[in-house]
């Protein structure tokens, strides 16, 4: 079955930078990119950002366009999104899900999705 | 992009059905056929329930429904059970080629 097991909890302190890895198993890694998605605590959903499996090509939200960086390994199934220059209002849990279709040129929904990473910032 | 406009909660009695909107602009919703709907219950991981404005994947019960008309996407669940007691949030693709969610709204089954 399709499993994304994310990195655990990490705690920063304002102006560090976080990577939160996904590894992945049971599909074709190369077949299916990802989305990365933050819910601050009690908040909703934002989407942050989708990477291109196929090409690398990334698309990010304006907003976080400047200090997030979303990259894959296909040699070891992994997705990973590091963000830079973290505020306290970064402090959120992170998901990574991947597309519901492959080979896809554009972001798709995510259908998978990963059990969450918690990153508190705070001096 | 600023976020899809839901209503912050509704609410129904097993049995009935709900709809919750999704109104958006003419550079999100009203775009395209790219909307697409997330249930989360508290503490747990979203879960794609409709996409493509009325497509529902694989193992979604066929009480959950989708509709568009213009700016405004929906979400229509019948035969509300218990179990249908969660958030749920609206998502649209962009013309800025990005996703957009809405709010959320807060589903209480009475």
């Amino acid at each position: 079955q399709v499993q994304l097991v994310q990195s655990g909890a990490e705690m920063k302190k304002p102006g560090a930078s976080v990577k939160v890895s996904c590894k992945t198993s049971g599909y074709t890694f190369a077949s299916y990119g990802f989305t990365w998605v933050r819910q601050a605590p009690g908040q909703g959903l934002e989407w942050m950002g989708w990477i291109n499996i196929d090409s690398g090509h990334t698309i990010y939200v304006q907003s976080l366009q400047d200090r997030v960086i979303m990259t894959t390994d296909t040699s070891t199934n992994t997705a990973y999104m590091e963000l830079r220059s973290l505020r306290s209002d970064d402090t959120a849990v992170y998901y990574c899900a991947r597309d519901l279709l492959p080979h896809h040129g554009t972001p798709p929904p995510m259908i998978y999705w990963g059990q969450g990473t918690l990153v508190t910032v705070s001096s | 992009q600023s976020a899809l406009t839901q209503p912050a909660s509704v609410s129904g009695s097993p049995g009935q059905s709900i709809t919750i909107s999704c109104t958006g602009t003419s550079s999100d919703v009203g775009a395209n056929n790219y909307v697409s709907w997330y249930q989360q219950h508290p503490g747990k991981v979203p879960k794609l329930m409709i996409y493509d404005v009325n497509y529902r994947p694989s193992g979604v019960s066929d009480r959950f429904s989708g509709s568009k008309s213009g700016n405004t996407a929906s979400l229509t669940i019948s035969g509300l059970q218990a179990e249908d007691e969660a958030d749920y949030y609206c998502s649209s693709f962009t013309s800025s080629s990005s996703w957009v969610f809405g709010g959320g709204t807060k589903l209480t089954v009475l």
